[in-house]
């Protein structure tokens, strides 16, 4: 069993639906990293949570510590958010990745 | 938010030949540099974990010898891929971590193709 797992691991959507990127893992955590990789592939961290909730613009992230369990949320998804989600909880700054989940909104 | 500037942003290269790759951070001093690794449709992978000044901490699996890390000051990592092979082909990408909170700071990555 993989130690972080997404779900879904691809979502097609179409302009302005809500969207929802979940993620479980079993290693032990202080901290949980959203990541954003577009087709070039360049990294960009979008939360970083230990607990509770963050809320940038469109984007959601919230965390259960006790469930082990993180959600990635999007309001009024629009297709420039098409791209892969990395869920990566971490200690002590060493992070595992989940495998993504790759995103598409259609205009 | 901090900018950590890698450099090359892809480089091809015969086999048997090394590749240096770049990992600046621009703005802040970065303690801690982390080196990953993904293949295609699959995970980043950490390689080696660098600390300014000393020897670099390698993952199980990866070879010290072939993936040389240095880090030599606060605000550069690099990482050389000696005798590069066909199998060494892969997006490498570097994240920084600065002395002040726990931050993630990516790196653009690195396309590496050996033919």
């Amino acid at each position: 069993k993989n130690e972080v797992e997404q779900s879904p691991q691809n979502l097609t959507a179409q302009e302005g639906e809500f969207i929802t990127i979940n993620c479980s893992y079993s290693v032990g955590i202080s901290a949980l990293h959203w990541l954003q990789q577009h087709p070039g592939g360049g990294i960009v961290s979008l939360f970083m949570l230990s607990s509770g909730k963050k809320k940038h613009g469109r984007l959601i992230a919230t965390i259960n510590i006790q469930e082990k369990h993180s959600s990635l949320h999007i309001t009024a998804s629009h297709p420039r958010d098409s791209a892969v989600y990395i869920c990566a909880p971490g200690s002590n700054y060493k992070l595992t990745f989940g495998k993504g989940t790759l995103l598409t909104v259609n205009p | 938010g901090a900018v950590v500037s890698q450099h090359p942003s892809w480089v091809i290269c015969k086999s048997g030949t090394s590749v240096k790759i770049e990992c600046r951070s621009l703005d802040f001093q970065a303690t801690t540099m982390f080196w990953y690794r993904q293949f295609p449709k699959q995970s980043l992978m950490l390689m080696a974990t660098s600390n300014e000044g000393s020897k670099a901490t390698y993952e199980q699996g990866v070879e010290k010898d072939k993936f040389l890390i240095n880090h030599a000051s606060l605000t550069l990592s690099t990482l050389t891929v000696t005798s590069a092979h066909p199998e060494d082909s892969s997006f490498y990408i570097c994240s920084a971590r600065d002395t002040e909170n726990t931050e993630a700071f990516f790196g653009q990555g690195t396309r590496l193709t050996v033919v």
